[in-house]
């Protein structure tokens, strides 16, 4: 079973910029949740969705957004870039059989913002 | 309010046991261990539930005190492959869709 995967990989932006991070989770699964890797912060929830629907949503500002489309695939955008975007982006999916399950992440994607 | 990892880093020699420990101010319905290699993805390691009941790999042991709201993970005879970033992930919506993680603690396993 192929795993989560993110593109871009690696992504080098501007201030004021806007950036379109996109997911696509393991197959069957239905909720994709996004996450912000940074040396000082650690990982920190920015959303999830399910089934096209925003379910959670983390404490970052409005500039961050998603969306998931009908075959689960995900996409992330941030508009009007700051410097302290730069982080690693990381989508994680899970089945929906079972509430308590393991998140599968993918690889991530590293965003320069300069 | 993220939990708080101790201890923030740890050096071991091949074979010693180690305890990480995760705490958090807020009431937990599960908490969920991640350990990321360096440049890579994290690995789910084990969920641990309200109530006592556990998933995870077998040879990963933890534990989790409701009460008190902190979870351990024990690493016994480690292994080189053990060296990571292991990370705790709180839960206190009951829907294990948000999870808030820990800072992470930093561990390296040396022969």
């Amino acid at each position: 079973k192929a795993g989560v995967t993110q593109t871009p990989r690696y992504l080098i932006k501007t201030r004021g910029q806007q950036v379109t991070l996109s997911c696509s989770p393991i197959s069957g699964h239905r909720s994709v949740s996004w996450y912000q890797q940074t040396p000082g912060q650690g990982l920190q929830f920015l959303f999830e969705y399910f089934s096209e629907t925003q379910r959670n949503k983390g404490n970052f500002p409005g500039r961050f957004s998603g969306r998931q489309f009908s075959n689960s695939r995900s996409e992330m955008n941030v508009s009007t870039l700051e410097l302290g975007d730069s982080a690693l982006y990381l989508c994680a999916s899970r089945s929906p059989s079972e509430t308590y399950n393991e998140q599968f992440f993918g690889p991530g994607t590293r965003l320069t913002v300069l | 309010q993220q939990p708080v990892q101790s201890p923030q880093a740890v050096i071991l020699r091949e074979g010693e046991d180690a305890v990480i420990n995760c705490s958090s101010s807020k009431a937990l319905y599960s908490v969920h261990w991640y350990r990321q290699k360096h440049g890579e993805a994290p690995v789910f390691l084990m969920i641990l539930l309200k109530g006592g009941e556990q998933k995870g790999h077998e040879k990963i042991s933890a534990s989790f005190n409701e009460k008190k709201q902190q979870s351990s993970l024990y690493l016994t005879a480690s292994q080189l492959s053990y060296s990571g970033t292991y990370f705790c992930g709180t839960d206190n919506t009951g829907t294990a869709s948000k999870l808030t993680f820990g800072t992470g603690t930093r561990l390296q396993v040396t022969l």
